[in-house]
């Protein structure tokens, strides 16, 4: 069964720092996506980013880059120059498989960045 | 371009009641998919629709159903209301076509329900 692993429940940083949210995943089948969301107080959800099995490159977008290691099943989500609005909740998905909408979901990690 | 809106934003029921939510996708998205976010659970897959069709679900009771439009809006409804289905409810769109490695879910702000 497909299952996604969060271990940290919370995350603290400095405003300007880096830092990495940690992500692991189970699954049997070759082709599948990952997907991070953060999810402020607010309660949307909001894509950051993704990153395919098949991808050759790690997934970035602007300040958020993903350093995808396909054998030891991990996706962790860097934030680059952390700022006090990236606080909020952050999601760890898996799509499997890839032509449906279910996502499997981490437990999350709440990230609190601090002036 | 429009994001996902869901309505209502909040909702306060009764055991026993049923309730209806309201979801319309991105322009352009054929799929629309719901989820359910509780402290205990976290989110889980509910359903997923397209082009009026239920394409996959969730393991959740037959008191939770949907069903999608022509316009691709999308409908759930939860009869005889439970405390436990109190969640925050969560709709999300996608082409639903094509390439799916390059084809996000964007999700709505979510309906918050409250039963008492």
């Amino acid at each position: 069964a497909q299952k996604i692993t969060q271990t940290q429940p919370g995350m603290f940083v400095q405003e300007k720092e880096a830092v990495t949210l940690d992500c692991t995943y189970d699954t049997s089948d070759p082709s599948y996506g990952l997907f991070w969301y953060k999810q402020p107080s607010s309660g949307e959800m909001i894509f950051l980013i993704y990153q395919g099995s098949y991808d050759q490159q790690n997934a970035t977008e602007g300040r958020y880059s993903l350093n995808f290691q396909k054998a030891r099943k991990s996706a962790n989500l860097v934030i680059s120059a952390s700022q006090l609005g990236d606080s909020a909740m952050y999601f760890c998905a898996m799509r499997e498989p890839v032509n449906t909408d279910k996502l499997i979901f981490g437990t999350g990690t709440r990230l609190q960045v601090f002036p | 371009k429009a994001g996902v809106t869901q309505t209502p934003r909040y909702l306060i029921k009764t055991r026993g009641q049923q309730v209806t939510l309201s979801c319309s996708p991105i322009s352009g998205h054929r799929s629309v998919s719901w989820y359910q976010q509780t402290p205990g659970q976290g989110l889980q897959f509910l359903f997923e629709y397209f082009s009026e069709t239920q394409r996959n679900k969730g393991n959740f009771p037959g008191r939770f159903s949907g069903r999608q439009f022509s316009n691709s809006r999308s409908e759930m409804n939860v009869s005889t209301l439970e405390l436990g289905d109190s969640a925050l409810y969560l709709c999300a769109s996608s082409l639903g076509v094509g390439d799916y490695r390059n084809s996000p879910l964007h999700f709505g702000n979510g309906t918050r329900l409250t039963v008492t």
